[in-house]
């Protein structure tokens, strides 16, 4: 099947830095990407539409100012958590739209611990 | 998208057929029917979709009833490595995929 590389797997960042994710569709082009939180225990949370060359979609609650979310290309979306805290550590994963196919392929998510 | 509605726990001896039931009673005529695992620490894994047929891939068996109201994954011979939360899920097969709790199954020795 399609594959979504997600970058890094893991990353430990300082409480008011900012952390970059990316999301790659490696063998198809995705017009559009969503970009899930999850929590322990918890159920993915869509925190945003993420759209090729137009601004991206967020849901309710989720602050665009906090999450920048960038989809430059086709295959290249990213997540930049800004001036991250403690309780913005959680499990983000991402899903790329294969529109021919019409199946969603998620990349293996990023485990971000802010200390 | 339709609600669905999951049991949130089941068990399931290895070896044996596990019968993973999902009630979707408001879906709309263009909505699938798609079925994803997760297991821990991992991002959701696609194993089958259907619209009104029933399914079957390497993975599992999609049955969906005739009324479409109801469906059930079948994972034929269920190993250590099925143990998963598993999401039902019917949407359009285009629009952004809303998740539920699912059902958390455990395969047994």
């Amino acid at each position: 099947g399609a594959v979504v590389s997600q970058h890094p797997s893991r990353v430990i960042c300082k409480s008011g830095t900012s952390v970059k994710i990316e999301c790659r569709s490696l063998d198809f082009q995705a017009t559009t990407m969503f970009w899930y939180r999850q929590f322990p225990k918890q159920s993915l949370m869509l925190m945003a539409t993420s759209n090729e060359g137009s601004k991206a979609t967020y849901e309710q609650g989720v602050e665009k100012d906090k999450f920048l979310i960038n989809h430059a290309s086709l295959t290249l979306s990213t997540l930049t958590v800004t001036s991250a805290h403690p309780e913005d550590s959680s499990f983000y994963i991402c899903s790329a739209l294969d529109e021919v196919n019409t199946e969603a392929f998620f990349g293996q998510g990023t485990r971000l611990t802010v200390v | 998208d339709a609600k669905t509605t999951q049991p949130p726990s089941m068990d399931c001896a290895e070896g044996r057929a596990a019968n993973l039931p999902c009630n979707h009673s408001t879906i709309s005529g263009n909505e699938y029917v798609y079925w994803y695992r997760q297991i821990h620490s991992q991002g959701p894994q696609y194993i089958i979709h259907g619209l009104k047929n029933n399914e079957t891939n390497e993975m599992a068996s999609l049955i969906i009833t005739e009324d479409r109201k109801s469906s059930t994954l079948i994972l034929p011979h269920a190993t250590l490595r099925d143990t998963a939360v598993y999401y039902c899920i019917a949407n359009t097969g285009g629009f952004k995929t809303i998740f539920g709790a699912g059902t958390r199954l455990f395969v047994k020795a």
